[in-house]
């Protein structure tokens, strides 16, 4: 079965550059969700879109900004990068928009490292 | 005080044994409980959902919810070395819409 998408799996930039992550959900599924999850830590919801409209948006910084195209696929685009932000991003897709009873499917993300 | 606490771990059993992972949620209404299983640099992996109260199988895996007490449980029967991972327990719907809320894992060891 057709999975989650993310591109690129590994990405190393400098403090101040920018970086824009790709997912490209399981077909049919019309929500994406973006997490992102340091080290040693849980994941951390970002912001999510359904029918390429934003649905919630959690602890994302102004830095960063998303969307969601006609085609589904989503980007995440971080500017102005820190050190901090280095971390594995999760995108997830679900079929049904976010009242939260639709499973979330994991891609196996994109390890971002600002050196 | 986190949203979605986890028992702490690491837990450590030996292989054939229960594994008994326990999890919390502060968010009453709550609508939706979900395990994942990580392994380390991987994404999460969906284990269970469970949607209401009681107990959910699915093969060596069992789910318990019980929404009053705000608790849901994973048990892992006859763990096996590949069981060895961080679980996760996440939560969604009610204030929280779609988007997961996850605790903080739980470390597994299954000792051979």
């Amino acid at each position: 079965a057709a999975g989650v998408i993310q591109s690129p799996r590994h990405l190393i930039k400098e403090k101040r550059e920018t970086a824009t992550l790709k997912c490209y959900p399981i077909p049919r599924h019309d929500t994406v969700y973006w997490y992102q999850q340091g080290p040693g830590q849980d994941p951390q919801f970002l912001i999510s879109f359904y029918e390429k409209m934003q649905s919630d948006k959690g602890s994302i910084p102004d830095r960063f900004s998303a969307q969601q195209f006609s085609d589904y696929h989503s980007e995440l685009n971080m500017s102005s990068l820190e050190l901090g932000d280095s971390a594995l991003y999760f995108c997830a897709s679900s079929l049904g928009g976010t009242s939260g009873t639709d499973t979330q499917y994991f891609g196996p993300g994109t390890r971002l490292t600002v050196l | 005080q986190k949203e979605v606490e986890q028992n702490s771990g690491p837990l450590s059993v030996p292989e054939g044994a229960i594994a008994s992972l326990n999890c919390t949620y502060s968010d009453r209404v709550s609508q939706s409980f979900f395990w994942y299983r990580q392994y380390s640099g991987k994404s999460p992996e969906l284990i269970m959902s469970i949607y209401s109260n009681g107990d959910k199988e699915d093969g060596r895996f069992t789910a318990q919810l019980n929404k009053a007490s705000q608790y849901v449980s994973l048990l892992i029967r006859d763990s096996q070395p590949s069981d060895s991972a961080t679980y996760l327990c996440a939560v969604a719907g009610g204030t929280s819409y779609g988007k997961l809320t996850f605790g903080q894992g739980t470390i597994l060891t299954v000792h051979p």
